[in-house]
C-alpha cells in the first residue's frame, strides 16, 4: 500500500499533550516527515528524520516512529499551534514514490 | 538563504496543458542529496505530492498522474518545470514548488514555495 492515514481531526487542551499519528506500510521502511500548515499558508516542516528540529521549530515539538506507526507529539500546546498537520514519507512499493497523509486538523480548546 | 518561488498561468482551460516554473536560488541543483518536488492542494483538502527531481536528474511522479506530468530542470538557470497535460477541474488547486534533502536515512521537504492558484474553467 502506498498510503499514509491520519485521524481527520484531534483537539487539546490548552498546555496539555497531543500525539497525531500517521499510519502506512512504507513507514517500516522509511521516516515520516511532519509538517504544520495554518490558514493561507505553505506547509512548514517541524519534524523530519528520527526525531530532528529544524531551527526555529520550538522544542515542544518531538516524532517518534514504532513499527508502521509515525507519531508527532506536542508536549504543552500552545493557541498558535493551532493548525493542520501533515505526514509524508517515500514509499518503495511499485515505482518508488512519495506520499502525504490526509492531513490531521488540530484544535487547541 | 533558500528561496522558492512559483509561477504560471493562474486560469486554465479543460484539456489545456499546464506550465509550471520554479524559480530558486540559495542552492544548487547540481549537489548530491539535493531534489525539486512539487506538491499541489485543491482547496480545503490535503496536500498531495505530484512529482520530484533529484541533483542527478533521476525522476519520480505520482503514480495516479504519471502519464500526464513531465518535470525538468534547467540547472544555469535555477528553475525546475513541472507540466500537467489534459487539465481538468478537479486539477484546480494550490500548487507549490519545494526544496527536499535526501539520503539513505531520511528525505524531507524543508523550504517551500509561497504557491500559486491555478484554476481551470472554461
Amino acid at each position: 500500500s502506498s498510503e499514509l492515514t491520519q485521524d481527520p481531526a484531534v483537539s487539546v487542551a490548552l498546555g496539555q499533550t497531543v500525539r497525531i499519528t500517521c499510519q502506512g506500510d512504507s513507514l517500516r521502511s522509511y521516516y515520516a516527515s511532519w509538517y504544520q500548515q495554518k490558514p493561507g499558508q505553505a506547509p512548514v516542516l517541524v519534524i523530519y528524520g528520527k526525531n530532528n528540529r529544524p531551527s526555529g521549530i520550538p522544542d515542544r515539538f518531538s516524532g517518534s516512529s514504532s513499527g508502521n506507526t509515525a507519531s508527532l507529539t506536542i508536549t504543552g500546546a500552545q493557541a498558535e499551534d493551532e493548525a493542520d498537520y501533515y505526514c509524508n514519507s517515500r514509499d518503495s512499493s511499485g515505482n518508488p514514490h512519495w506520499v502525504f497523509g490526509g492531513g490531521t486538523k488540530l484544535t487547541v480548546l | 538563504q533558500i528561496t522558492l518561488k512559483e509561477s504560471g498561468p493562474t486560469l486554465v482551460k479543460p484539456t489545456q496543458t499546464l506550465t509550471l516554473t520554479c524559480t530558486f536560488s540559495g542552492f544548487s541543483l547540481s549537489t548530491s542529496g539535493v531534489g525539486v518536488g512539487w506538491i499541489r492542494q485543491p482547496p480545503g483538502k490535503a496536500l498531495e505530492w505530484l512529482a520530484l527531481i533529484y541533483w542527478n536528474d533521476d525522476k519520480r511522479y505520482s503514480p495516479s498522474l504519471k502519464s500526464r506530468l513531465t518535470i525538468t530542470k534547467d540547472t544555469s538557470k535555477n528553475q525546475v518545470v513541472l507540466t500537467m497535460t489534459n487539465m481538468d477541474p478537479v486539477d484546480t488547486a494550490t500548487y507549490y514548488c519545494a526544496h527536499v534533502y535526501v539520503d539513505t536515512a531520511m528525505a524531507y521537504f524543508d523550504y517551500w514555495g509561497q504557491g500559486t492558484l491555478v484554476t481551470v474553467s472554461s
